[in-house]
């Protein structure tokens, strides 16, 4: 069957580093992958897609890279800061946007 | 205002009594879906609608039921709610009305349901 797997274990850094998060997926060709961040009792917020035939992807401080080959993207955050303390999650859609598939999410930490 | 409401956002519920969630949209979205989130599983669909007429079974539809008043209005239902269905239950949609990709979805905030 289809899966998603990101860290489950949370993830600490300092202030101003880079955070790098991973979500690898098996049994899937999907034609997009997104990232959402989610904060405590809300709910996902859309941060980012990237196609299937992209390999990276920049918006402001944050950068995905796509590797369907090796099926794992990577998401970076850079100049971290407190304020991006959250969970992230990766999603997965076929082409239509529909019964799109999520990974549980990597709990994020930015200490100042 | 927000985009997406759901109402209520907390219920308390015993087993074996109907309950419904109502989401509300003013994107003008066609598509709204309903998930739900368990912690260590991640976002599960129950059941998704492209429009008004047109009604799709999720991942997990089972013991759940749905209705599409109107373009901005979608509700779930639990007939016989039980302990299992105890959750973070999420709506979500999604457009072209400005420029998105059917595949970016905005989520309301959620709603606590504990069936004790």
């Amino acid at each position: 069957s289809q899966k998603i797997e990101q860290n489950s274990e949370a993830l600490n850094i300092q202030e101003g580093k880079t955070a790098t998060l991973t979500c690898n997926y098996t049994n899937y060709s999907p034609a997009y992958l997104q990232w959402y961040r989610q904060d405590p009792g809300r709910g996902p917020v859309f941060l980012l897609l990237i196609r299937e035939n992209e390999k990276e992807k920049r918006k402001e401080r944050l950068k995905v890279t796509f590797d369907t080959t090796l099926k794992q993207s990577l998401f970076h955050i850079t100049a971290s800061q407190p304020a991006d303390s959250a969970t992230y999650l990766c999603a997965l859609d076929g082409t239509g946007g529909f019964k799109t598939i999520f990974g549980a999410g990597t709990r994020l930490f930015v200490k100042a | 205002d927000a985009d997406v409401t759901q109402t209520p956002r907390n219920r308390i519920t015993k087993t074996g009594k109907r309950i419904m969630l109502e989401c509300s949209q003013t994107k003008g979205h066609d598509r709204m879906y309903w998930y739900r989130q368990d912690p260590g599983l991640g976002l599960r669909l129950i059941y998704y609608s492209f429009d008004v007429k047109d009604i799709n079974k999720g991942e997990i539809s089972d013991g759940y039921s749905v209705s599409r008043q109107a373009q901005a209005k979608f509700s779930l239902s639990l007939e016989s709610a039980i302990p299992n269905q105890t959750a973070l239950y999420f709506c979500a949609t999604s457009g072209r009305t400005q420029g998105e990709v059917y595949n970016e979805q905005f989520f309301g905030p959620g709603t606590r349901l504990t069936v004790l």
